[in-house]
């Protein structure tokens, strides 16, 4: 069963697109992670959200954590072939305070120019 | 700084065979991390340590992995025998804090395949 579950899993847009990626789950999280993956690397990452409702901002990518804290989107606005690359959210359950963290699937994006 | 280092970066082995994987966390990071990623599936956690004591072992898939983290510095992770399921993408991350809201720092990976 997977506890995290990432939407889309595949993405395929044109430059200057919009997008959004979803993280959802029916577990409460201390915090939601997204991070970034290049191929042959690890993933770096890009925010950390803790507060329900709080968004951040990265530039063109928005971040938002749902109230509950049991869900949280990633939006890209105006998306460039920078982009392309693999992106994954991962939380820390509320019950789990050592810092593990549980990976949605993943989302693999390719911005074509 | 450096970052997490892992070694090697690939490793091809037959079944049955015995494979260590290094990590290397950044220095003065005490909480470090194992996570595996299996084709087609999500990163799953495998185990943390903080300094040289295992914290949390509850992701380790049997008796087959040993992990070990002698002096709180540099960890391995022994996989003995090892089986055709054993093979993905091992990953080490290593934080300062192991706490719910801390950055982890991931290594590139070590790709594992059993054949």
């Amino acid at each position: 069963t997977q506890l995290l579950e990432q939407s889309p899993q595949f993405l395929s847009i044109q430059e200057g697109e919009n997008l959004t990626v979803y993280c959802n789950s029916s577990s409460v999280f201390s915090s939601l992670q997204w991070y970034r993956q290049e191929p042959g690397e690890g993933p770096v990452l890009l925010v950390t959200v803790v507060t329900g409702g709080e968004v951040k901002k990265l530039k063109r990518l928005t971040f938002q954590f749902g109230d509950a804290r049991k869900d949280s989107s990633l939006h890209i606005t105006a998306a460039q072939p920078g982009d392309t690359g693999l992106y994954l959210c991962a939380g820390a359950l509320v019950y789990n305070q050592g810092g593990k963290l549980i990976f949605g699937q993943g989302t693999e994006l390719s911005v074509k120019p | 700084e450096a970052g997490v280092t892992q070694f090697p970066s690939h490793s091809v082995i037959e079944k049955g065979q015995t494979v260590t994987l290094r990590c290397d966390p950044i220095s003065g990071h005490d909480n470090l991390y194992w996570y595996r990623r299996v084709m087609g599936k999500e990163i799953k956690f495998l185990l943390h340590f903080v300094k040289e004591s295992k914290q949390d072992e509850s992701g380790m898939p049997n008796n087959r992995f040993l992990a070990e983290r002698t002096g709180g510095t540099y960890s391995t992770l022994k996989v003995q025998p090892a089986e055709l399921e054993d093979s993905g993408v091992y990953f080490c991350a290593s934080s300062p804090f192991g706490t719910y809201n801390s950055p982890l720092h991931f290594g590139n990976g070590t790709r594992l395949t059993v054949t």
